[in-house]
């Protein structure tokens, strides 16, 4: 089954201590995006990747990191997290960073608690 | 920059009523316009999209038509379910990239 996987989906943690939000596609797609919802605000960009090893800032980068290193895997990196970064965060995958047509596919989601 | 607006929820409708969630946008160029549905609990779906002026979108009973002249891409159906319950977000991509500008989303209640 085509899907994006997130792991966990719920996460409770401590300011400061450094945590790893993994995301994995099993389509083969380039792209990859980091997204987090929160109330009144929508689903903001925080990073994305067009490709293995290439990555950019999205629009609320601030305190995260990302990586590519393998085409199926987009691994969100906290290495400080704060009270401000509690959150409802999504990865998504597209066929193609080059067309805009593509559907983006959506993981579960992953529920983060920072006290 | 891009920039989605979209009517503020919820939307609360008794089964089979007529929907419509009003979206309207701001982009350079020409942008492609999506329809994502978020159900209670899960990732976001892509329900439908239009890439190209006076371009329908539909899928599931839903419609939407890209209207550059009133830069809205407003999203219709005919008779809600209960299952239509769910949150609704309208996108836009631009520079025929894949990145996503979303808007706020509008949660929609249906009633039986």
């Amino acid at each position: 089954e085509a899907q994006v996987t997130q792991n966990p989906r719920y996460l409770i943690t401590v300011t400061g201590k450094k945590l790893t939000v993994t995301c994995s596609q099993n389509m083969n797609h380039e792209y990859m995006s980091w997204y987090r919802q929160d109330p009144g605000l929508g689903l903001r960009q925080i990073y994305y990747s067009m490709n293995v090893e290439v990555t950019d800032k999205g629009d609320v980068p601030e305190g995260y990191k990302v990586s590519r290193k393998e085409k199926r895997n987009f691994p969100l990196i906290l290495e400080s997290p704060s009270p401000n970064q509690t959150s409802l965060y999504f990865c998504a995958s597209s066929l193609s960073f080059r067309t805009d047509s593509y559907e983006q596919y959506f993981g579960p989601g992953t529920r983060l608690t920072v006290t | 920059g891009n920039s989605v607006t979209q009517m503020e929820g919820p939307v609360t409708l008794s089964e089979e009523a007529f929907l419509t969630i009003n979206c309207t946008y701001t982009a350079t160029g020409y942008p492609s316009l999506f329809w994502y549905v978020q159900y209670p609990g899960e990732g976001l779906q892509l329900l439908l999209k239009a890439t190209k002026a006076d371009d329908k979108g539909s899928n599931k009973g839903f419609e939407a038509t890209y209207r550059k002249e009133t830069t809205s891409f407003h999203l219709e159906k005919g008779s809600v379910q209960v299952s239509d319950s769910a949150v609704y977000f309208c996108a836009l991509s631009d520079k025929g990239y894949s990145t996503l500008t979303f808007g706020k989303g509008t949660m929609l209640l249906v009633s039986p």
